[in-house]
């Protein structure tokens, strides 16, 4: 089944506890991206990837990593989490590096609350 | 820089009624919109997209109209079901890297 699978799907942490939440999609996509949705807000940009080893900021990339090695991932890393990064956070994927096309397959979300 | 505005919710209709929600844009160039929908607990699926001026996307009984005059994409459906409850996304794509999404508007459909 094609489908873009995030990791974990729930989590509570601490401040400054390092942690990453993994994304991975089986349709051979070109493009990746981010977003944290949060009330009133929103889908907000984090960071995306055109290809491989190609990533760029998206609108509110301050407080996050994302590398892209293999074509398959795209893993989000908070390096030292904060309160105000509580939030629910999607992956998306999409089969062409320009998104004119418009269709993103999103994840399921991780929902993250930073104590 | 590349904006969505839509109407805010909760949007409260009664099964078979007609709905509206309406998008506008602000946009350099011409960009492609589109419109998603989030269920419950999952993630945003594309429902209809237009990419040039005058384009009419549907699906599933929704349709929007592309309208570069005023700058709009108003969603409508002749008769909502239950089952349509949900939030509805518009969205517009630059033409490279990135969709810029409105705040979503939730609709809520009772029997």
């Amino acid at each position: 089944e094609a489908q873009v699978t995030q990791n974990p799907r729930y989590l509570i942490t601490v401040t400054g506890k390092k942690l990453t939440v993994t994304c991975s999609q089986n349709m051979n996509h070109e493009y990746m991206s981010w977003y944290r949705q949060d009330p009133g807000l929103g889908l907000r940009q984090i960071y995306y990837s055109m290809n491989v080893e190609v990533t760029d900021k998206g609108d509110v990339p301050e407080g996050y990593k994302v590398s892209r090695k293999e074509k398959r991932n795209f893993p989000l890393i908070l390096e030292s989490p904060s309160p105000n990064q509580t939030s629910l956070y999607f992956c998306a994927s999409s089969p062409r590096q320009e998104t004119n096309t418009g269709e993103l397959f999103f994840g399921e979300g991780s929902r993250l609350t930073v104590l | 820089g590349d904006s969505v505005t839509q109407m805010e919710g909760p949007v409260t209709l009664s099964e078979e009624a007609f709905l509206t929600i309406n998008c506008t844009y602000t946009a350099t160039g011409y960009p492609s919109l589109f419109w998603y929908v989030q269920y419950p607990g999952e993630g945003l699926q594309l429902l209809l997209k237009a990419t040039k001026a005058d384009d009419k996307g549907s699906n599933k009984g929704f349709e929007a109209t592309y309208r570069k005059e005023t700058t709009s994409f108003h969603l409508e459906k002749g008769s909502v079901q239950v089952s349509d409850s949900a939030v509805y996304f518009c969205a517009l794509s630059d033409g490279y890297s990135t969709l810029t999404f409105g705040k979503g508007t939730m609709l809520l459909v009772s029997p």
